[in-house]
């Protein structure tokens, strides 16, 4: 299983922008890059994904470079609403492995 | 189209009582998955079914821990003998393919043993 590294932690500030990047040395060819969100006491709930380049939504962008050892999520203009804690997943589609969760990157956005 | 469901939201048990774990998939999603999480801490998968198979136990304790995915009914996640290491969240979530596609997590039930 490809494992994840993620930042602890990041502080930011309302209206700045917030890149988090996740490094996964081990990806392989059939994996992709999922990212997704947990708020506290709630299930975590997807954001984006994405195999390579850039893929764009209307909550996040995820950048993957060309050698998908590591990608980055970048949420435009946060607000104190997109504090919580941001996982990066790798998993290939064949549905026969699980995703694994790491210890996430907890987003602390202040006024 | 109702998200997934999971009952009980909040499960009290003594230690060595049994714990039963509910998990209503969104409509139209064959794959299901249970994590465990630990305050402060990710996600821990434990299990992945496909409709009355077990695809994937391999995060799953060896004793104590059972998991169904009938096919009719919601899945069961089960925990005989439950001993105060066992207090924690567990979400379920399901995705209408593979593990990778997106999942769709439910509010979680959150089991403490007295």
């Amino acid at each position: 299983l490809a494992k994840t590294t993620q930042p602890i932690s990041m502080d930011s500030y309302e209206g700045q922008e917030v890149n988090i990047t996740c490094s996964h040395n081990n990806i392989a060819t059939n994996d992709y890059i999922t990212w997704y969100q947990q708020f506290p006491s709630q299930g975590p709930r997807f954001i984006i994904q994405g195999y390579k380049t850039k893929v764009t939504n209307e909550v996040a962008s995820l950048f993957i470079p060309a050698d998908r050892k590591s990608s980055t999520l970048s949420l435009p203009r946060v607000s104190l609403s997109d504090t919580a804690v941001y996982y990066c997943l790798v998993g290939d589609e064949t549905g026969r492995r699980a995703l694994t969760f790491g210890s996430g990157t907890r987003l602390q956005v202040q006024p | 189209n109702a998200g997934v469901m999971q009952n009980p939201r909040h499960l009290v048990r003594r230690r060595g009582q049994e714990a039963r774990l509910r998990c209503s998939p969104m409509k139209g999603h064959s794959h299901v998955y249970w994590y465990r999480q630990l305050p402060e801490e990710g996600l821990k998968f434990m299990v992945y079914l496909q409709k009355e198979n077990i695809i994937d136990e391999s995060g799953m304790p060896k004793e104590r821990f059972s998991a169904e995915f009938p096919k009719e009914g919601p899945s069961i996640l089960r925990i005989q003998q439950v001993v105060r290491g066992d207090s924690a969240a567990y979400f379920c979530a399901s995705s209408p393919r593979g593990a990778n596609n997106e999942q769709f997590f439910g509010p979680g039930t959150r089991l403490t043993v007295l």
